[in-house]
């Protein structure tokens, strides 16, 4: 299976500042087809998670565009360029490119 | 819009059977791969199962395969997944999930299983 890491596992954020949080996989998540299929989700305390970015890149409709995802192979990065409250929550990365579909641990995201 | 509507958790003890669905109240449930994903309490999310559009391709975690079944039935727009000689470390929030390669995912809100004696 494809093992998804991520850092930091805790992220404490000033309001209006930038956050970033990187995801590693165990192996290339290039598909057979070129594509790379790796998602960015964020769950809000006490809600069903929620995909913020598909393909690496590219942003679900509704999802403000402060959020941005990056990378290839097996590094990628999620940034949120100014933090807003409503940002709280866990964030988890995962991999659609290879059977089973694996997450990576989530990185929780507080309000210093 | 997408609405999914999970039902069926409860609890049960240890080696019995509960069958969880999930009924999509938009009009597209027939065009999308759909999914059950589930989160133990206060753990991450692990994905348990996935069906094609037209239930011909299954795919199921391998802590699960031989006890979990994932099914749907296009006509009613539902999704279900039967889940026999359940175990402690089965139980969890199992969410019902649409999420496409592409754009357009949607989740439920989720149903509890809790397993004990």
């Amino acid at each position: 299976d494809v093992v998804m890491t991520q850092s930091p596992l805790s992220l404490p954020v000033t309001l209006g500042q930038p956050a970033s949080i990187s995801c590693r996989s165990s192996q290339s998540l290039v598909h057979s087809d070129g594509d790379t299929y790796l998602s960015w989700f964020q769950q809000r305390p006490g809600q069903s998670p929620r995909r913020l970015i598909y393909k690496v890149s590219n942003r679900e409709s509704g999802v403000p565009d402060r959020f941005s995802g990056s990378g290839s192979g097996t590094d990628f990065t999620l940034k949120i360029s100014r933090v807003e409250a409503e940002d709280v929550g866990v964030y988890y990365c995962m991999q659609a490119t290879d059977w089973p579909f694996t997450f990576g641990p989530g990185t929780k995201v507080d309000i210093k | 819009e997408v609405q999914l509507v999970e039902s069926g958790g409860g609890l049960v003890q240890p080696g019995e059977s509960l069958r969880l669905s999930c009924e999509d109240s938009g009009f597209t449930f027939s065009s999308y791969w759909m999914s059950w994903v589930r989160q133990a309490p206060g753990k991450g999310l692990e994905w348990v199962a996935t069906i094609s559009k037209d239930g011909s391709e299954k795919a199921y975690v391998d802590s699960v395969k031989g006890r979990f079944t994932i099914s749907r039935d296009n006509a009613k727009k539902s999704l279900y997944l039967q889940m026999n000689s359940l175990r402690a470390e089965d139980a969890a929030v199992y969410y019902c999930a649409r999420v496409p390669r592409a754009g357009g995912s949607y989740w439920g809100q989720g149903t509890l299983v809790s397993v004990s004696s």
